[in-house]
C-alpha cells in the first residue's frame, strides 16, 4: 500500500534560516506528490505539488523535487519568515480518486 | 477562493450519545467529499469517501455503522459518530476536490475537535 514518511518535528528556526523537511514515500505506480500547510486555526492548504518524476513544485519560496530514484519529495525554503510557522504535511495520491495518504506532519516555528 | 467549512469546530459530548459533524463546500459543488481522522501528533487517516446520491465507501477497518455518512446534496456531507465513546475522541477533517478545466485542487475544512467524556 501507499505510505509517507516525514521528518518528525518540531522544528524551530530563526528568521531567514534555511528550512528542509524530509519526505519519502512508498507507492504503487506513479503517484502525485503534495505538500500541504496548515496555519493555526485554518484548514490544510495545498502548498505545492508534482505529478511526475523530476518535476519541481514551487510556491511562496518553497520548493520540492519529485525524485523517483530515491522516492523522495523533500521540502525546502531558503529564507523562512515568521509567517511560515505552521504544520507541514507531505502527501501522495496514486489514483484518479483524489484519495490522499499523509505523512505525520512537521510543526515548524520561526522565531523573529 | 474555494472554501470548505465544518460545523461545529469543536464539540464535547457524553459517552453513548451521537454527534453530527457537517462539511460544506461554500462556493462549488462537490459530488465527492472525504472524511479524515487525525490523532494527536499523528497523520491524517482517510476514513471514508462520501458520494453524493449514493452510499459512502469506507476504508478498511472503519466501522460504517459507527460512522454514518450522508451526502444529501452537492454542497453538504455529514458525519455522524453514533454511540460515541472516549476512544472516538479525535480531530475530524473533511475535504472536497474541486474539479474542472485547469483546476483539480482539493480543499480542506478547518476540522472538528470531538471530545467524548
Amino acid at each position: 500500500g501507499n505510505s509517507v514518511t516525514q521528518m518528525e518535528g518540531p522544528v524551530t528556526l530563526s528568521e531567514e534560516a534555511f528550512l528542509t523537511i524530509n519526505c519519502t514515500y512508498t507507492a504503487t505506480g506513479y503517484p502525485s506528490l503534495f505538500w500541504y500547510v496548515q496555519y493555526p486555526g485554518e484548514g490544510l492548504q495545498l502548498l505545492l505539488k508534482a505529478t511526475k518524476a523530476d518535476d519541481k513544485g514551487s510556491n511562496k519560496g518553497f520548493e520540492a523535487t519529485y525524485r523517483k530514484e530515491t522516492t523522495s519529495f523533500h521540502l525546502e525554503k531558503g529564507s523562512v519568515q515568521v509567517s511560515d510557522s505552521a504544520v507541514y504535511f507531505c502527501a501522495l495520491s496514486s489514483g484518479n480518486d483524489y484519495k490522499l495518504s499523509f505523512g505525520a506532519g512537521t510543526t515548524v516555528t520561526v522565531r523573529a | 477562493g474555494a472554501v470548505v467549512s465544518q460545523h461545529p469546530s469543536w464539540v464535547i459530548c457524553k459517552s453513548g450519545t451521537s454527534v453530527k459533524i457537517e462539511c460544506r463546500s461554500l462556493d462549488f459543488q462537490a459530488t465527492t467529499m472525504f472524511w479524515y481522522r487525525q490523532f494527536p501528533k499523528q497523520s491524517l487517516m482517510l476514513m471514508a469517501t462520501s458520494n453524493e446520491g449514493s452510499k459512502a465507501t469506507y476504508e478498511q477497518g472503519v466501522e460504517k455503522d459507527k460512522f454514518l455518512i450522508n451526502h444529501a446534496s452537492l454542497t453538504l456531507s455529514t458525519l455522524t459518530v453514533t454511540s460515541a465513546h472516549p476512544e472516538d475522541s479525535s480531530f475530524y477533517i473533511c475535504s472536497a476536490p474541486r474539479t474542472g478545466t485547469g483546476t483539480d485542487t482539493q480543499y480542506f475544512g478547518p476540522g472538528t475537535r470531538l471530545t467524548v467524556l
